[in-house]
């Protein structure tokens, strides 16, 4: 079964210090791996996946299938990177996109 | 994303009452879901459509029933509403899983009494 687990339900840390919301799954076959970010009275919005191996705003994202960890990262955290974060699986079960249960991610100055 | 709506914003109703949340897309994406958002659990899926007269449950679609006879609205019916029911129910669609993102509506802020 697919399951995707964010253990930490909030994390603080002061402006320009690393960050590190972590992801891990559970899926038997190969999975796609989503971040997506919901910015304060704003709707969720996609912020990475892991094919693309991009950075955006800084953040970027390894799939580590030993681990089976999708963890997202930035070097130095900004105060506009307050937000919810989720971590989300799509797997090859027609349609289906599980999302963890959600990280809150407060930078303070 | 103005192209995703949903209705209401906010809506409350009483134990055992039926109510449809509503959601209309402009793109005329094929993939189309609920989820609901509840503290502790995150985004959980309700149900979801690859097209238009094809659904498929869920992780949680007990007591939910939808439709999807055009495929730019995707109802959402809870057939008797319960109190454990009250939560924010977002609404997404997609054209393509694979290589496009899912957008989502605003949501609606359900309270069951």
């Amino acid at each position: 079964a697919q399951r995707v687990t964010q253990p930490e339900k909030l994390l603080s840390v002061f402006k320009g210090a690393p960050v590190e919301l972590k992801c891990n799954y559970s899926y038997s076959g190969s999975p796609e791996l989503f971040w997506y970010v919901q910015y304060s009275r704003q709707r969720l919005q996609l912020l990475l996946r892991h094919i693309s191996r991009e950075s955006i705003k800084g953040f970027t994202a390894d799939l580590n299938k030993g681990e089976t960890s999708f963890h997202l990262k930035k070097p130095f955290a900004q105060e506009e990177d307050s937000a919810m974060y989720y971590c989300a699986l799509s797997g090859n079960q027609g349609g289906k996109l599980i999302f963890g249960q959600g990280t809150e991610l407060s930078v303070k100055p | 994303d103005a192209g995703i709506t949903q209705s209401p914003r906010y809506k409350i109703t009483e134990t055992g009452r039926q109510v449809t949340l509503m959601c209309h897309q402009t793109w005329s994406h094929s993939y189309m879901f609920w989820y609901r958002q509840d503290l502790g659990h995150g985004l959980r899926l309700i149900y979801y459509s690859a097209a238009a007269d094809i659904t498929d449950k869920g992780e949680v679609p007990d007591g939910y029933v939808v439709s999807r006879s055009k495929t730019e609205n995707f109802p959402l019916t809870l057939e008797s509403a319960t109190r454990s029911q009250t939560s924010v129910y977002f609404c997404a669609s997609t054209p393509d899983l694979d290589n496009s993102p899912l957008h989502f509506g605003n949501g609606t802020r359900l309270t069951v009494t």
